[in-house]
């Protein structure tokens, strides 16, 4: 069965400060990787997806993600954060067709001023 | 963009009582919804996959007698916690995919709806 793991469960960043936020999963083919956000009182957003192709993703408020076949990563990247990035943020894995999504624990993202 | 919404944001309930939660595509159609559930500090767990004109598919482990989904068409899913008890207090969650996406794979979530069984 494939797994989702996100190692930190807190982070606590500055603002402007680089973020990055780990994603590990454990599949035996290439799944479709997504990362989602989650703010209080709205439904999950979609930062960005990789299917194939180019390894390094690019997603909306300034997130970026890469893809590494040999750590089994999708590691979340945004190069200076903002306050209003203060989140929870979902990994989550599908293998292909279906639509079924497994996600990980989730990363709580606090940003100090 | 897409979205989905979702009715109630909130309900408490006594024990033994059944309640309806409903999530609605708004201004798309979606032929496929899915109902997660989230507990505190965790995180998302598929419950079912529900087709529009069809039964739904229950993930292993779910009660597919406690939790009766219904998607009678292709704006609505509606699923009914039957005879509530305190453990099915959650946060239940819908999402719903876009039957003319490009994007094949995207999901829309709602906004969820936070149970509280008393």
């Amino acid at each position: 069965a494939q797994s989702v793991t996100q190692p930190d469960i807190h982070i606590t960043v500055s603002e402007g400060a680089s973020l990055e936020l780990r994603c590990n999963y454990s599949y035996g083919a290439t799944p479709y990787l997504f990362w989602y956000v989650q703010s209080p009182g709205q439904g999950l957003q979609l930062l960005l997806k990789y299917f194939s192709g180019d390894t390094l993703v690019q997603g909306i408020k300034g997130f970026e993600a890469e893809f590494k076949r040999s750590q089994s990563s999708f590691n979340l990247r945004k190069p200076s954060v903002h306050w209003s990035d203060a989140a929870e943020y979902f990994c989550a894995v599908e293998k292909g067709g279906g639509n079924k999504l497994t996600f990980g624990t989730g990363t709580q993202l606090k940003v100090e001023l | 963009g897409a979205v989905v919404s979702q009715h109630p944001s909130r309900v408490i309930c006594k024990s033994g009582t059944s309640v309806k939660i409903e999530c609605r595509s708004l201004d798309f159609q979606a032929t496929t919804m899915f109902w997660y559930r989230q507990f505190p500090k965790q995180s998302l767990m598929l419950m079912a996959t529900s087709n529009e004109g069809s039964k739904a598919t229950y993930e292993q482990g779910v009660e597919k007698d406690k939790f009766l989904i219904n998607h009678a068409s292709l704006t609505l899913s509606t699923l009914t916690v039957t005879s509530a008890h305190p453990e099915d207090s959650s946060f239940y969650i819908c999402s719903a995919r876009d039957h003319a996406a490009h994007s094949y794979n995207e999901q829309f979530f709602g906004p969820g709806t936070r149970l509280t069984v008393l």
